[in-house]
């Protein structure tokens, strides 16, 4: 199972694109680059998933290099309603979550 | 999306009683469910994985006597906490999946929030 690292926290403004990077750079080859979203004393939410290049879906877009050792969910114009924590990770069997990236949008 | 439930949503039970939370995948039939803590500001941690009609695996560190957890049936998983102590409180998250592996989305529930007292 692939070990993440994201930043711990982020902060950003409502109607700015916000970007937020993970590392995972022992990926293993079977692994879909997943990221999820959880909101204080609720379930984690399915945001996006990928394999390599670029994934858009309705909420975001996921950039997956070719080396797959990194990647970037993308949430455009962001709101006040964004703000939980924000888990990437390599999904093939089992989810292992890392410690995630806090994002706090301000007004 | 698929939809997981979790019943009850809070239970606050006194030291040594026995707590079962119950899991259900409504809309779609689960090889695969997961049961995870997880406390205040700290990401959820895995505590086994259950396939139907098989015994649970248990992660490292999870003693499986005390998180006792049944997968009967292809929509049903329950974890009950056996002679539960102040330090058991926690959330706990459970997820379903169709498949057994490979990366079929894992649908989570919206978790129980356990109280000793």
């Amino acid at each position: 199972l692939a070990k993440t690292t994201q930043p711990i926290s982020m902060d950003s403004y409502e109607g700015q694109e916000v970007n937020i990077t993970c590392s995972h750079n022992n990926i293993a080859t079977n692994d879909y680059i997943t990221w999820y979203q959880q909101f204080p004393s609720q379930g984690p939410r399915f945001i996006i998933q990928g394999y390599k290049t670029k994934v858009t879906n309705e909420v975001a877009s996921l950039f997956i290099p070719a080396d797959r050792k990194s990647s970037t969910l993308s949430l455009p114009r962001v709101s006040l309603s964004d703000t939980a924590v924000y888990y990437c990770l390599g999904l093939y069997d089992k989810i292992i979550f890392g410690k995630g990236t806090r994002l706090h949008i301000l007004p | 999306g698929a939809v997981v439930s979790q019943h009850p949503s809070r239970v606050i039970c006194k030291s040594g009683t026995s707590v079962k939370i119950e899991c259900r995948s409504l809309d779609f039939q689960a090889t695969t469910m997961f049961w995870y803590r997880q406390f205040p500001k700290q990401s959820l941690m895995l505590m086994a994985t259950s396939n139907e009609g098989s015994k649970a695996t248990y992660e490292q560190g999870v003693e499986k006597d005390k998180f006792l957890i049944n997968h009967a049936s292809l929509t049903l998983s329950t974890l009950t906490v056996t002679s539960a102590h102040p330090e058991d409180s926690s959330f706990y998250i459970c997820s379903a999946r169709e498949g057994a592996s490979g990366p079929y989305e894992q649908y989570f529930g919206p978790g129980t929030r356990l109280t000793v007292t």
